[in-house]
């Protein structure tokens, strides 16, 4: 199977909280990552969080690391539309391993 | 402090040309990675250079080729190229690159898109 799995698309509404969500299979990952992508860009680091951490707050952007069961979660509060972008989940162990990309959808 | 810069943005070529495309990291920064974009495969690693010297390669055929220079700069060249190598190559350059210690924090640049007729 794929090494880091996320589902395709989501839709909110402005205002609300957005939930991307991440799995990945190699638990010696030590870093995993939040990348966003906006329409002919390339990749911006939003946040990362260590292997050994189980949050990371930043702003609007949370991160949850369940490292038991391989999972990760981006939320963002207060979603904008300027939010709107594809958002890859990534891990590294040894090369940078990346998923397929969140499309987010933010309705006014 | 001027970001990662990838030359052209765009290039159209036909089946069996080459290709090579530039990245300049930032500056102070010795490895860069060369990445594959494409709908149906998503995010592929072709593979990174730190001090001139390539450290990781992924699973490309080997038209796919790169080199870095003393200044950092990274080239990537395709050979023979094919239709299935449409696709937008992303370069992204870090201070430490992969295999050491730490977050290794990649800065992409805008990606160059090529297009094979």
């Amino acid at each position: 199977g794929e090494d880091v799995e996320q589902s395709l698309f989501l839709s909110v509404r402005e205002g609300d909280s957005s939930v991307i969500n991440c799995t990945y299979t190699d638990s010696s990952s030590t870093y995993l990552y939040w990348y966003k992508q906006e329409p002919g860009a390339g990749l911006q680091l939003l946040t990362y969080i260590f292997s050994n951490m189980d949050m990371k707050q930043d702003q609007r952007l949370t991160v949850l690391l369940n490292k038991k069961d391989k999972h990760l979660s981006l939320r963002i509060a207060d979603t904008q539309t300027g939010d709107s972008a594809i958002y890859f989940c990534a891990a590294l162990k040894p090369n940078m391993r990346f998923g397929a990309g969140t499309r987010l959808t933010v309705k006014p | 402090k001027a970001g990662v810069t990838q030359t052209p943005r765009y290039l159209i070529k036909t089946r069996g040309q080459q290709v090579t495309l530039s990245c300049s990291p930032i500056s102070g920064h010795r490895s860069v990675s060369w990445y594959q974009q494409t709908p149906g495969q998503g995010l592929q690693f072709l593979f990174e250079y730190f001090s001139e010297t390539q450290r990781n390669k992924g699973n490309f055929p080997g038209r796919f080729s790169g080199r870095q220079f003393s200044n950092s700069r990274s080239e990537m060249n395709v050979s023979t190229l094919e239709l299935g190598d449409s696709a937008l190559y992303l370069c992204a350059s870090s201070s430490s690159g992969q295999g050491f210690l730490g977050a290794n924090v990649l800065t992409f640049g805008a990606g160059s898109r090529l297009t094979v007729l």
